[in-house]
């Protein structure tokens, strides 16, 4: 089957220590994204990155890190810099070009204690 | 980016038509209308998108007002599978790949 998979789908840490988070996709598309959603909120965009080896922060980068040395993959990581870690994380991938639509992952519910 | 208004909640019995509004009053010429819907505690699905036409598919209608300030996302036999969180989002054509997603309409689908 096509889609995005992430992984875990429940994670736990202890406060201070760094976290990753999978997300791979077999859509063979070129743009992937990290989203965190807060309850009650909508999606609001850590990372993206538009070809392999090259991405850009979202609006709210600080305390995340990304790497994409494989188009079907986008880690992300969270590291302990990260003051309100606590959160649903989102994965999307999506075609590039005039009009697309964003394919989401069923996502990581993180919880720092 | 165009910025988006949505009422925060509606009803909609079930087996009848859910008309979901949403404002864009200061969309641009070349930014397209996505609509997305979000099941509790999944990862949003795409529904429809358009820019100037009205749109339908499998699951929805778009209807595009002409001077395109506003929009509507019809579910023309809505079920209770359709209760969700529904996001109306405008985004820029080539070269802008960001979806800003607001709070969007919480729709609850009535036995």
């Amino acid at each position: 089957d096509g889609g995005i998979t992430q992984s875990p789908k429940y994670l736990f840490r202890k406060e201070g220590q760094n976290v990753t988070l999978s997300c791979e996709q077999n859509l063979n598309h070129d743009a992937m994204y990290w989203y965190r959603q807060d309850p009650g909120q909508g999606l609001r965009l850590i990372y993206y990155s538009q070809i392999v080896n090259d991405f850009q922060k979202g609006d709210i980068a600080e305390g995340y890190s990304v790497s994409r040395e494989k188009k079907e993959s986008f880690p992300l990581t969270v590291t302990s810099a990260q003051k309100n870690p606590t959160a649903f994380y989102l994965c999307a991938s999506s075609s590039t070009g005039q009009s697309y639509e964003q394919y989401f992952g069923p996502g990581t519910r993180l919880t720092v204690t | 980016d165009a910025k988006t208004t949505q009422p925060t909640s509606m009803d909609c019995a079930e087996g009848r038509a859910a008309n979901l509004p949403c404002n864009h009053s200061t969309i641009s010429g070349n930014e397209y209308v996505y609509w997305y819907r979000q099941i509790h505690s999944q990862g949003p699905q795409y529904i429809i998108h358009g820019l100037k036409n009205n749109e339908t598919n499998e699951m929805a209608s778009l209807i595009i007002t002409e001077d395109r300030k506003s929009s509507t996302l019809i579910l023309p036999h809505a079920t209770l599978r359709d209760t969700a969180v529904y996001y109306c989002i405008v985004r820029p054509g080539a070269g802008s790949y960001q979806l800003t997603f607001g709070k969007g309409t919480k729709l609850s689908v009535i036995p």
